[in-house]
């Protein structure tokens, strides 16, 4: 099982272009998440998706538009990129996410700068 | 005021301490707990969850303190390895959202 997939890895992008990240994860959970961590801030959840078909906002999603593919995949889509989303995303997945024992599996992170 | 507050430290310790970690929450975030650790530029990785009772992995423990709010993380007999940067986490009521605390720094030194 590869668990959390992220690309890309690293990404430098010029203000106002777009991009797509993307995840995907191998462990049919049915909750995924995105998150930036920023220095100091700690992780902030932008939105997630408790299931296949249904998103939801979370801490700081301005910005950001995401996707729910299918049960495997959850994109986040930056349309007009801002030096201010310069950070480091996180995607993460859980079987269920409602329960004490429920553990965040995070994937190994995209790096983005807007210049 | 953030959800969830932690020291940044770093806390840098010999080999062989004990540290102590403590993290507050708000109530918004107040449903359930974990330790998450992070090594540098990497991912993090769930570390133990945070019963209400209190619990106990290896070197490892974790307290919940609903009356004053806060969880705390004691390590044991530190090792090198155990540098790191360790997040508090606390969960909403609906579970639909996880607030992370910034971390605490650990430098376990020689």
């Amino acid at each position: 099982n590869a668990g959390v997939t992220q690309t890309p890895k690293f990404q430098v992008l010029k203000t106002g272009q777009s991009m797509t990240l993307q995840c995907a994860q191998d462990m049919n959970h049915n909750s995924m998440y995105w998150y930036r961590q920023d220095p100091g801030m700690g992780l902030r959840l932008i939105y997630y998706s408790a299931s296949e078909g249904t998103t939801d906002k979370g801490e700081v999603p301005n910005g950001y538009n995401v996707s729910r593919l299918n049960k495997r995949e959850f994109s986040l889509r930056l349309e007009s990129a801002a030096p201010s989303q310069t950070s480091v995303y996180f995607c993460a997945s859980s079987e269920v996410g409602r329960a004490i024992t429920d553990t965040q599996y995070f994937g190994p992170g995209t790096r983005l700068t807007v210049l | 005021r953030k959800e969830v507050e932690q020291d940044p430290g770093p806390f840098n310790v010999p080999e062989g301490a004990t540290v102590a970690f403590n993290c507050t929450y708000s109530n918004s975030a107040s449903q359930s707990f974990f330790w998450y650790r992070q090594d540098c530029r990497k991912e993090p990785k769930l570390l133990m969850s945070v019963y209400s009772s209190g619990n106990e992995d290896g070197r490892f423990t974790a307290q919940l303190n609903r009356a004053s709010q806060y969880i705390s993380l004691l390590i044991r007999d530190s090792k090198l390895s155990d540098s790191a940067t360790y997040l508090c986490v606390g969960a909403s009521y609906n579970f639909n959202k996880f607030y992370f605390g910034s971390g605490t720094k650990l430098n376990v030194k020689p």
